[in-house]
């Protein structure tokens, strides 16, 4: 079965770092572009950054540029996105996705579950 | 940034209704648009791609249509079990953007 397995629910303080996963099985993960999209609790969706596994190609939304970072470990399959310093702002459910039909006039046809992230002190 | 603006933003509708979703596109983005079904609580599903293909698996109760700015989400006959929020996207120039959704309602 093609999924994504994404880690488990954070909590953290301001100024805090983090790293949430997110693993693709069941298909060739170098073949398709993953992306990460927000969801705000109560609020719409919001595509925040693609990354291609073949050569680590990324793009960044322009709202999220400079505000996290999303990276690969070809080995076991796994795209990460991190924050070097959270805000309460950055409450929300992380979905990550793969984009199918090629980049960029593709589409999310596969969704991890979420990982909610609550910052708060 | 291209604007998806969805409308409506809700609606409650019977069982068995047609129900039709808008979008509409700040610029012309051809047929790359996507819609989205979220029900609470769970992630985003793919309906349809690339304006009115239909993904595999989905019920052909739900269709799609539209070109150039204009997007049509539809569904055929509402059974309960489609009450969700409904999002389209487009793919046709970074950033990807989303509409703002819409809420559907069994009345």
């Amino acid at each position: 079965e093609e999924q994504l397995v994404q880690s488990g629910a954070e909590v953290k303080k301001p100024g805090e770092s983090l790293k949430i996963s997110c693993q693709g099985s069941g298909y060739n993960s170098t073949k398709y572009w993953i992306g990460w999209v927000r969801q705000k609790p109560g609020k719409g969706l919001e595509w925040m950054a693609l990354l291609y596994p073949a050569d680590s190609d990324t793009r960044y939304s322009p709202s999220f540029q400079g505000q996290v970072t999303m990276s690969l470990d070809k080995s076991v399959s796994t795209a990460y996105l991190q924050w070097s310093s959270l805000k309460a702002s950055d409450t929300a459910i992380y979905y990550c996705a793969r984009l199918k039909g090629g980049y960029p006039f593709g589409y999310f046809d596969i969704w991890g579950r979420g990982t909610l992230v609550t910052v708060s002190s | 940034d291209i604007h998806m603006t969805q409308s409506p933003s809700s609606l409650s509708a019977s069982v068995g209704d047609r129900v039709i979703i808008t979008c509409q596109a700040s610029q012309d983005i051809d047929t790359h648009s996507n819609w989205y079904q979220q029900k609470p609580g769970q992630a985003p599903k793919l309906l349809i791609y690339d304006a009115s293909n239909l993904e595999t698996g989905v019920s052909s109760r739900f269709s799609g249509s539209g070109s150039g700015t204009h997007f049509t989400l539809t569904i055929s006959r509402l059974q309960p079990e489609d009450i969700a929020t409904y999002y389209c996207q487009q793919c046709d120039y970074l950033p990807y953007t989303f509409g703002g959704g819409t809420k559907v309602e069994i009345k």
